[in-house]
């Protein structure tokens, strides 16, 4: 089975600097899917990244940026220029990219981000 | 278009009571997931149907937990003989198609925030 792990149960960031979340994963998989949610207190969880196990290029999307060590089965999140607005739960999520009988995520503890004004 | 809605946004319920928890996912959205979110916790996952069958119950905690997508659209996850234990966000989440190479992505509802006394 996999698990994955974020050891940071908080984090703060000052605004407009940046923060790094982290992640690590066990698998015995060699293609899988990675992916950071984030959780605002209204309990949405919206997608904030993803990453494929295959594709050696660490994912971008805007001001969040993914660090992704296959070999150290690690997976962090930056986010530069941090936002009021980034303040939520993170979490950190593995999905296999061939179960068969679908493609559910396994979660992290999550990592509860606080941005300072 | 609509996003994934879920209802009651909250319940309570005395402990021994039965509850009933609907989805109802996004159109066209052939896969369905249950997770449950415990306080502080990440989700953690319950079952999962591609249209109507259940394809994966293995996370379901007990014989009491049921769920059901009869005409492969709105989901019930129905809870019998409630306990304290079994209070908790309870997440749904519908993406366009379930297992495989192509990671669709899961679209999360809002929550119900299940509270058994």
């Amino acid at each position: 089975a996999q698990t994955v792990t974020q050891s940071q149960p908080e984090m703060s960031v000052q605004e407009a600097e940046t923060v790094t979340l982290s992640c690590t994963y066990d698998t015995s998989e060699s293609d899988y899917y990675l992916f950071w949610y984030k959780q605002p207190p209204s309990r949405q969880m919206i997608l904030v990244i993803r990453q494929e196990a295959y594709k050696q290029q660490n994912a971008t999307e805007n001001r969040f940026s993914v660090n992704f060590q296959k070999a150290a089965k690690s997976f962090s999140l930056k986010i530069s220029d941090s936002q009021l607005g980034d303040a939520a739960m993170y979490f950190c999520a593995y999905r296999s990219a061939w179960e068969t009988s679908g493609s559910r995520l396994t979660f992290g503890e999550g990592t509860q981000l606080t941005v300072n004004p | 278009g609509a996003g994934v809605s879920q209802s009651p946004r909250y319940k309570v319920a005395k402990r021994g009571q039965d509850v009933a928890l609907r989805c109802d996912p996004i159109s066209g959205h052939v896969s369905l997931f249950w997770y449950q979110q415990a306080l502080g916790q990440g989700p953690e996952f319950l079952t999962y149907f591609q249209n109507e069958a259940q394809l994966d119950k293995s996370g379901l905690p007990s014989d009491r937990f049921f769920a059901e997508r009869p005409e492969g659209s709105v989901s019930t996850l129905k809870i019998q003989r409630t306990q304290q234990e079994d209070s908790a966000v309870y997440l749904c989440a519908s993406s366009l198609q379930g297992g495989g190479p192509t990671p669709h992505e899961q679209y999360f509802g809002p929550g119900t925030r299940l509270t058994v006394t």
